[in-house]
């Protein structure tokens, strides 16, 4: 059981280069999250996803893209990267039962840097 | 909106001390509360939470307790360890239309020293 996993771990970029981050979970979870994570501002959500096959918007949603075509999978999309996207990304999933109630299970971030 | 506000960090502190860190909400509705805690270069983990008025969450002698009257969840340990240097988060969960969005707070950094 590795809980949720995050590929790569590491990236450098272009500006204007982009690039898919992978997060995966086994733990057959509903909800899937992916978050930035810059110094100072805390966890701020980018997109979210309730059930295979949706996506909904987060509090910093501009220059992202994302997909849930398998449950297990969430992705999250850079078309055209900026210097303003470096930061460290977390994705989480949980349940989805209640919501309300719900603990997050985080995976271990992915470090962009864009140049 | 939601919102989540924690003290400004870096904590420092000698090992056996007691902390506490603040953690103050606003929310439409009737949220559950959390603490996460992020230990360096790893993701979060959930320290303890809360769901209704009264509750005290407790984990690893950590322990916190729902304020509603103050809108509060303030963090405490009697006595913190070197191991327990990390970032830690007050997060809530609220129930505006029936969905669940998640709201985190900053982050307090603790560090304790030998």
């Amino acid at each position: 059981n590795a809980g949720v996993t995050q590929t790569p771990k590491f990236r450098v970029l272009k500006t204007g280069q982009s690039m898919t981050l992978l997060c995966a979970q086994d733990m057959n979870h509903e909800y899937m999250y992916w978050y930035r994570q810059d110094p100072g501002m805390g966890l701020r959500l980018i997109h979210y996803s309730v059930g295979e096959g949706t996506t909904a918007k987060g509090e910093v949603p501009d220059g992202y893209n994302v997909s849930r075509l398998k449950k297990q999978n969430f992705l999250l999309g850079l078309e055209s990267a900026a210097p303003s996207q470096t930061s460290v990304y977390f994705c989480a999933s949980s349940y989805g039962t209640g919501g309300f109630e719900e603990t997050q299970y985080f995976g271990p971030g992915t470090r962009l840097l864009v140049l | 909106g939601d919102s989540v506000t924690q003290m400004e960090g870096p904590v420092t502190l000698s090992e056996e001390a007691f902390l506490t860190i603040n953690c103050t909400y606003t929310a439409t509705g009737y949220p559950s509360l959390f603490w996460y805690v992020q230990y360096p270069g790893e993701g979060l983990q959930l320290l303890l939470k809360a769901t209704k008025a009264d509750d005290k969450g407790s984990n690893k002698g950590f322990e916190a307790t729902y304020r509603k009257e103050t809108t509060s969840f303030h963090l405490e340990k009697g006595s913190v360890q070197v191991s327990d240097s990390a970032v830690y988060f007050c997060a809530l969960s609220d129930r505006p239309g029936g969905s669940y969005i998640p709201t985190f707070g900053r982050g307090t950094s603790l560090i304790v020293h030998p």
